[in-house]
């Protein structure tokens, strides 16, 4: 039972486009949402979070909009670069737990 | 300041064996948490420690236990190894000041394989 769920396994975009991944969850008691970005041979990094008494939340070229009558969140990357290439997963807090979803990976192409 | 250091990086064992992987945590943080993510899917919690304490347990048996020692460096066990123990071993730490957040600091990960 996937508590958090990210239901696009891979994404394409142009380099300089935007790109925008998303994240669906099922618990509403969860207090905060992160994203992580996990390149081959390493631990995920943290990028950006976002409580959920917000609705948004920018850092840079990352912005994260939480729907919480619709429980679903995204992270929009403008403008997208080649290094930006990684999986990237969605992950909600659950009292000490992450609960992470299965990842997008995403390739910006020149 | 150093980061989440893991070790060894990549270990091969055979079934019923058991295993020791360990992690170091990030200066002045005082929880460290232990994942295991398996081949296509997203790292599963499998308990976290604070100050020494166990704080928290995912779904995962009891043959996987851990320690958390004074220096807030970190052990994962896992004992009878099973196949599907085959996976990469991430360990998380966080400093006290974002535990609210849950804000976690992974290191690269133990890639274990089980034969």
């Amino acid at each position: 039972d996937q508590q958090v769920k990210q239901n696009s396994p891979s994404l394409s975009v142009q380099e300089g486009r935007i790109s925008i991944l998303n994240c669906d969850y099922t618990n509403s008691m969860f207090d905060y949402f992160l994203w992580y970005k996990k390149y081959p041979a390493e631990g995920p990094t943290f990028l950006i979070s976002i409580s959920s008494i917000k609705d948004k939340n920018e850092d840079g070229r990352f912005t994260v909009f939480l729907n919480k009558s619709a429980k679903h969140l995204s992270l929009h990357i403008v403008p997208s670069q080649p290094g930006d290439s990684a999986v990237y997963f969605c992950a909600a807090t659950d009292t000490d737990k992450l609960i992470f979803g299965t990842g997008t990976r995403l390739q910006v192409f020149p | 300041e150093t980061g989440v250091t893991q070790s060894p990086t990549h270990l091969i064992k055979t079934r019923g064996q058991q295993v020791t992987l360990r992690c170091s945590s990030q200066s002045g943080h005082n929880t460290v948490s232990w994942y295991q993510q398996a081949l296509g899917q997203g790292p599963q919690f499998i308990f976290q420690y604070y100050r020494e304490e166990e704080n928290g347990r995912g779904n995962f048996p009891p043959r996987f236990s851990g320690l958390q020692f004074p220096n807030y460096s970190s052990e994962l066990n896992v004992n009878a190894l099973e196949l599907d123990d085959s996976a990469l071993y991430l360990c998380a730490s966080s400093p006290a000041s974002e535990r609210a957040k849950n804000i976690q600091y992974f290191g690269a990960g133990t890639r274990l394989s089980v034969l």
